[in-house]
Parts: structure tokens; C-alpha cells; sequence
């Protein structure tokens, strides 16, 4: 069973569009991230959530909207859809606890190319 | 902000030991220093974390100076299959949370 899965794992879509991916652990940990990929490689953290709890929120276009119905879940809704939000996202999650310390566990990716 | 410095690509032939090195001048007292793996198309991947001195696993080894300013992962006897990129993570207090400031990442590449 794969322990953090995302999907879809391809997206393509229209500028101006809305689209979630969706993101599952069954690891049992408490804290789920999601990240941003860009074409450069820079792995960016986007927004964190412990026990369905916001608690990294990073300089992001409020267009994006995270979601996390359980502890097991953190979707990504992106309203408006423009080409620079083609990238690849990653959901991730770990333990709980220190954030600092935890070690976290990567999901294969979504590739979102908007056209 | 934390940042986190780490040299671009590095060429390294295999069987050779790898050492990459990466900044963090602003790690804060209660950070530790996390590095992982990513190969092209998946998520990164967990290779070793460390606070201060040495920690080695079965995979490398992360020497930490005093500092702490600064880490070093070492990969013994590289493989073509440890062709990657390699990012260094430290968290950092900031704006009333933490936040993680992933390096910029190490593509090593190596050669047969």
C-alpha cells in the first residue's frame, strides 16, 4: 500500500480554471504538508496542517486553498488558474511533534501544467 | 528567514566518496538538519538527520560542526543509482511558525 498517495498524478487545465488534488496518508500521522516543485527544482513548503490544524501558512496567492477534513487527508483547491502555477506539488506528511525535527514522507507528485 | 546554501550539481565517479555541504547560518537552537533524496519523477526521499556531531546509517553520513552553521553528507563508495538531487532541510521560526527551508538542492551526478 502506498503510504502518502496523491491524485491525480497529471493535470492539465485551462487558465482561469479551478482544480483540487487530493492527498491520503495512511501512516497515521498527525501533520501533512504540501509543497511546490517549479520547473528549477526549488521545493518551496506551501502550507502546513497538524491534526486538521493550519499551522504553516507561507506567502501564498490566496487562491490556493488547502482542505483537511481528517487527519489523513489535505487537499489542495487552486482557484483561477494562471500558467505560473504549472509545477509539480508534493504532499507530504510526519509524526507530529517538532515540525524541525520530523521526518517526512513524499507523495510521487501532480504534475500541473496549465496552458 | 533560514536559508540554506548547497552547491549547484557535483560530478562524482563511481565507487568514490561524495561530500556535499550545505549553509545554514540562521539554523535556530532547537532545529535539526534533515537531508533527502529525490529521483527525477518521485517525492523526496528520507536519508539521514542529524543535531549536532556525527550521525551515520546505513546509507551516509552527517557530520555536523560545533556551529552548527554548516552540515556535511558524506555518501561512501557512490553508485550510479545515487545519481540524484540531494536537498538539505532546516527548520527556522518565523512569523509566528516554523517554517522549512529546503536547499536549492546538490543534482550529483555519477559517472561509470
Amino acid at each position: 500500500d502506498t503510504a502518502v498517495s496523491q491524485t491525480p498524478k497529471y493535470l492539465v487545465t485551462q487558465m482561469g480554471n479551478d482544480k483540487s488534488i487530493k492527498c491520503e496518508q495512511n501512516l497515521g500521522h498527525d501533520t501533512m504538508y504540501w509543497y511546490k516543485q517549479d520547473s528549477k527544482k526549488f521545493l518551496k513548503i506551501m502550507f502546513s496542517y497538524n491534526n486538521k490544524e493550519l499551522i504553516i501558512n507561507e506567502t501564498v496567492p490566496n487562491r490556493f486553498s488547502p482542505k483537511s477534513p481528517d487527519k489523513a487527508h489535505l487537499n489542495l483547491h487552486i482557484n483561477s488558474l494562471e500558467l505560473g502555477d504549472s509545477a509539480v506539488y508534493f504532499c507530504a506528511s510526519s509524526q507530529g511533534g517538532s515540525v524541525a525535527k520530523n521526518i517526512q514522507y513524499f507523495g510521487a507528485g501532480t504534475r500541473l501544467s496549465v496552458l | 528567514l533560514a536559508k540554506t546554501t548547497q552547491p549547484i550539481s557535483m560530478d562524482s565517479y563511481e565507487g568514490q566518496e561524495v561530500n556535499i555541504t550545505c549553509s545554514h547560518n540562521n539554523i535556530a537552537t532547537n532545529d535539526y538538519i534533515t537531508w533527502y533524496q529525490q529521483f527525477p519523477s518521485q517525492g523526496p526521499r528520507f536519508i539521514i538527520q542529524g543535531y549536532k556531531t556525527k550521525v551515520t546509517n546505513e546509507v551516509a553520513s552527517l557530520f555536523i560542526p560545533a556551529d552548527r552553521k554548516s552540515s556535511t553528507l558524506s555518501l561512501p563508495r557512490v553508485s550510479l543509482s545515487d545519481t540524484a538531487v540531494y536537498y538539505c532541510l532546516v527548520g527556522a521560526p518565523g512569523a509566528g511558525s516554523y517554517q522549512l527551508t529546503f536547499g536549492k538542492g546538490t543534482k550529483l551526478s555519477v559517472i561509470p
